[in-house]
């Protein structure tokens, strides 16, 4: 399969702990984005990498969240000390180049207790 | 966050019904995609468009981009129960992709 893969699919947490996300995107798109979204709305864009440089990161971003994505390959979203309001599903996806269609992975859905 | 407005919120019609969603912005519209959400899915890039006035068909599918390009409107026609999900309109602005409110739409057969 050579779509965007993202894992875990799903991760329980409780209150406090750290948790990572991976997303692979499609190997030939050089562009990478982090989306969250909570039940009944529409994804709610993140931060953005083309290659491994990462170009814009959204206000609902705290301090407590960081992408990276090393050799413009793969990329990793954290959370730190992790909250409640953290509960959503990340969605990562990938383009080719800027203004086109976006590839979603199936998402990793964080739970925190 | 900054979101294209969609309506209706929720709709369910009987098996085929026509559906509608609209998708509307107060400012003007570089270009608007759609995409859909099957329950439990991710979003799926259905179509573009670009030019203003602009018509596309897919089978029952059909997108239009307003005259004036802040309106775009996904018209379903003879629902089937294939078609059940969420669907959003999505502007591209500045490097980002900002996706709208989402219509859910349930079909009963």
């Amino acid at each position: 399969d050579t779509g965007v893969s993202q894992n875990p699919r799903h991760k329980i947490t409780k209150r406090g702990q750290n948790v990572t996300f991976r997303c692979d995107p499609i190997s030939e798109h050089n562009r990478l984005y982090w989306y969250r979204q909570t039940l009944g709305q529409g994804p709610e864009f993140l931060t953005y990498f083309q290659n491994e440089a990462q170009l814009e990161k959204s206000r609902l971003l705290s301090d407590r969240f960081s992408a990276e994505r090393p050799k413009g390959s793969f990329s990793t979203l954290e959370i730190q000390r992790t909250e409640q309001g953290d509960s959503a599903m990340y969605l990562c996806a990938s383009s080719l180049g800027s203004a086109g269609e976006l590839f979603f992975g199936e998402g990793s859905r964080l739970t925190v207790l | 966050g900054q979101q294209v407005m969609q309506i209706p919120q929720y709709q369910h019609v009987q098996e085929g019904e026509d559906f509608t969603t609209y998708c509307n912005s107060s400012t003007t519209l570089s270009n608007i995609q759609w995409y859909k959400q099957r329950p439990g899915g991710h979003p799926v890039f259905l179509i573009q468009l670009v030019k203003s006035g602009e018509v596309k068909k897919q089978k029952r599918l059909t997108f239009q981009f307003g005259e004036a390009k802040k309106n775009s409107s996904l018209h379903i026609t003879a629902t089937q129960t294939t078609d059940v999900g969420t669907y959003f309109c999505a502007e591209w602005n500045t490097d980002k992709l900002i996706f709208g409110t989402g219509t859910r739409l349930q079909v009963f057969p």
